[in-house]
């Protein structure tokens, strides 16, 4: 059984400070594992999937790699900004198992 | 091109009542997931849908039913709601064989 965990649960950073999200999961049989963000109240945007077979992947200032042997995921983001405050989810994918598995994810707050 | 989308946004029903709750997948995706967001919560997974046909289930009670439609929109039913139903509920859509899920932005349902 996969399970998900995000720590720490909330991080507060200056604006303009380059941070770095974890994400573990105890099931390194992983498909696949997507970085969500989420906006209070509101659904949940994909920023970046990663395939079993990848290490990493990219999207503006954003960037998620995935380490399956240590069960580990981590997101960078640089140069952030307000607009970034928001919850981010990480989710595990495992084949066979058409599901995602969620973390119950990191709040966080850029202050301006 | 349009995303998921989900009705209502919100809702508000009684203990004991019963809700349906719908949502239309991303033009061109075939199988529809269905979520529950309690507050403060990864989103814990409920069923899945494909070819008109409940595909898998998390672990949710009866209570929690679903249905596709040939066009592939969505119904979730909860029967007898209880006070811990209070929850975002959101629907996630992909193809079948593309395990990249798209969020809609959810449903609020709070049950007094």
């Amino acid at each position: 059984k996969q399970e998900v965990t995000q720590i720490p649960a909330a991080l507060s950073v200056p604006e303009g400070e380059n941070l770095v999200l974890n994400c573990s999961f105890t099931d390194s049989a992983i498909y696949n594992l997507q970085w969500f963000r989420q906006d209070p109240g509101k659904g949940l945007t994909s920023l970046l999937l990663i395939q079993s077979s990848q290490r990493e992947q990219t999207s503006g200032r954003l960037n998620a790699s995935l380490d399956k042997s240590s069960g580990r995921s981590t997101l960078y983001i640089a140069a952030s900004q307000p607009g970034d405050s928001a919850t981010y989810l990480c989710a595990g994918f495992n084949f066979g198992n058409e599901k995602l598995t969620f973390g119950t994810g990191t709040r966080l707050t850029i202050i301006p | 091109d349009a995303g998921v989308t989900q009705s209502p946004t919100h809702l508000i029903k009684t203990r004991g009542q019963q809700v349906t709750l719908r949502c239309s997948p991303k033009s061109g995706h075939d199988t529809v997931s269905w979520y529950q967001q309690a507050l403060g919560q990864g989103p814990q997974f409920i069923f899945q849908y494909y070819e008109e046909e409940e595909r898998q289930r998390g672990n949710f009670p009866d209570r929690f039913s679903g249905h596709q439609f040939p066009n592939y929109s969505s119904e979730l039913n909860v029967n007898a709601l209880l006070l811990g139903d209070s929850a975002l509920y959101l629907c996630a859509s992909s193809l079948v064989r593309d395990y990249e899920q798209y969020f809609g932005p959810g449903t609020r349902l709070t049950v007094t």
